[in-house]
């Protein structure tokens, strides 16, 4: 059971550049959501998905797209990457539907950006 | 979304129990107060969450006080593999205003 998949683990953009990172889970999850985290701060929500083709805005959704065409899969999008987005991104899971007992939120292990 | 106060660090001793305090004045009547770590460059885990009732698993314990303005969470025997960054999160358990929106938590440090 491989839970939250990202991919890549690493990337190095040039400034300008676009790149799609890629999360996907196998637990049937309703819920998904993009995080990223600078040095020193805690996880900041860039977008969240409470069903497959939802989405919404999370706190820092400038500069980012998502998409999430099927229901395992939710991708983010840098159109024009930018040095302010070096960052480490992390994807999330949750159930969250109907008659759900729980919420938790399972974490894939983040990818790390740089843009120079 | 109810907002949440933690301190910025505690630290515990190794074998201890190490009990890390969380603020939400705000929370309304359908939010839950879940409980999450970071340990060192992963991914958060999930630990515990409760609506009113204190709650128990393998991990930890949730103490929340009678008004729901505050809660503890409470690991029973610290070891050094608990140092980690502990978030407090106040959220609705479902439905399309349900997030999950970190703060800083608290770094808390087990010494030897």
């Amino acid at each position: 059971n491989a839970g939250v998949t990202q991919t890549p683990k690493f990337r190095v953009l040039k400034t300008g550049q676009s790149m799609t990172l890629l999360c996907a889970q196998d637990m049937n999850h309703e819920y998904m959501y993009w995080y990223r985290q600078d040095p020193g701060m805690g996880l900041r929500l860039i977008h969240y998905s409470v069903g497959e083709g939802t989405t919404a805005k999370g706190e820092v959704p400038d500069g980012y797209n998502v998409s999430r065409l099927k229901k395992q899969n939710f991708l983010l999008g840098l159109e024009s990457a930018a040095p302010s987005q070096t960052s480490v991104y992390f994807c999330a899971s949750s159930y969250g539907g109907k008659g759900s007992l729980t919420t938790e939120a399972f974490f894939g292990q983040g990818t790390r950006l740089t843009v120079v | 979304d109810a907002k949440t106060t933690q301190p910025p660090s505690m630290d515990c001793a190794e074998g201890r129990a190490a009990n890390l305090p969380c603020n939400h004045s705000t929370i309304s009547g359908n939010e839950y107060v879940y409980w999450y770590r970071q340990i060192h460059s992963q991914g958060p885990q999930y630990i515990i969450h409760g609506l009113k009732n204190n709650e128990t698993n393998e991990m930890a314990s949730l103490i929340i006080t009678e008004d729901r303005k505050s809660s503890t969470l409470i690991l029973p025997h610290a070891t050094l593999r608990d140092t980690a960054v502990y978030y407090c999160i106040v959220t609705p358990r479902a439905g399309s205003n349900y997030k999950l929106t970190f703060g800083k938590g608290t770094l808390l440090t087990v010494n030897p």
